[in-house]
């Protein structure tokens, strides 16, 4: 599996954007980039994924480089209840394939 | 829907005892798979299922048993509780093959302290 490496820790101000940088360099062909989240204690939840193409859902967009080697994630306006643990994730969705967590980052936002 | 159902919420054993940690889903999900988050910590896969009748091991299976007898239920047995096993438990589900990825949906956590 590809690693994954996530700064630990970072702030961003309420309404302001939140850009969450990952670094897979090992990344392969057929492995997708993931992300969770987990608020204080509570079990992950699931954010956004993508393979290549940028996307992007009600919660956050996912940029990834073209070489595929890095990826961000952006909460557009990020509010006191995203400050949460972010979990970069990257694994090839073959059968009985199960996600393993890192340390992620630790946003604050803050007021 | 309930989505992922685990229960206790809380569990005080002491060390040698022996307890179940329950986890139902009502997604009709074929993956299921039970993760410990040490303080601080990221989690870590201990048993995963890809189906009824079907189990393996994951990062951390030392200390623990699984079984899956119906799609809906993956309990986890602790079979002899140590000081090491105070974690936090959670279980998590999904659907198969590529369509289902993995999206996983977890449920809220089982807080287990083995004094």
């Amino acid at each position: 599996d590809a690693k994954t490496t996530q700064p630990p820790s970072m702030d961003c101000a309420e309404g302001r954007a939140a850009n969450l940088p990952c670094n897979h360099s090992t990344i392969s062909g057929n492995e997708y980039v993931y992300w969770y989240r987990q608020i204080h204690s509570q079990g992950p939840q699931y954010i956004i994924h993508g393979l290549k193409n940028n996307e992007t859902n009600e919660m956050a967009s996912l940029i990834i480089t073209e070489d595929r080697k890095s990826s961000t994630l952006i909460l557009p306006h990020a509010t006191l209840r995203d400050t949460a643990v972010y979990y970069c994730i990257v694994r090839d969705n073959n059968a009985g394939n199960m996600l393993t967590f890192g340390g992620g980052t630790r946003l604050m936002v803050k007021p | 829907n309930a989505g992922v159902t685990q229960t206790p919420k809380f569990q005080v054993l002491k060390t040698g005892q022996s307890m179940t940690l329950q986890c139902a889903q009502d997604m009709n999900h074929e993956y299921m798979s039970w993760y410990r988050q040490d303080p601080g910590m990221g989690l870590r896969l201990i048993h995963y299922s890809v189906g009824a009748g079907i189990t393996d091991q994951g990062e951390v299976p030392n200390g623990y048993n699984v079984s899956r007898s119906t799609t809906e239920d993956f309990p986890l047995r602790l079979l002899s509780a140590a000081p090491s096993q105070t974690s936090v438990y959670f279980c998590a589900s999904r659907r198969s093959g590529a369509g289902g990825a993995n999206v996983l949906t977890f449920g809220a956590g089982s807080r287990l302290t083995v004094l």
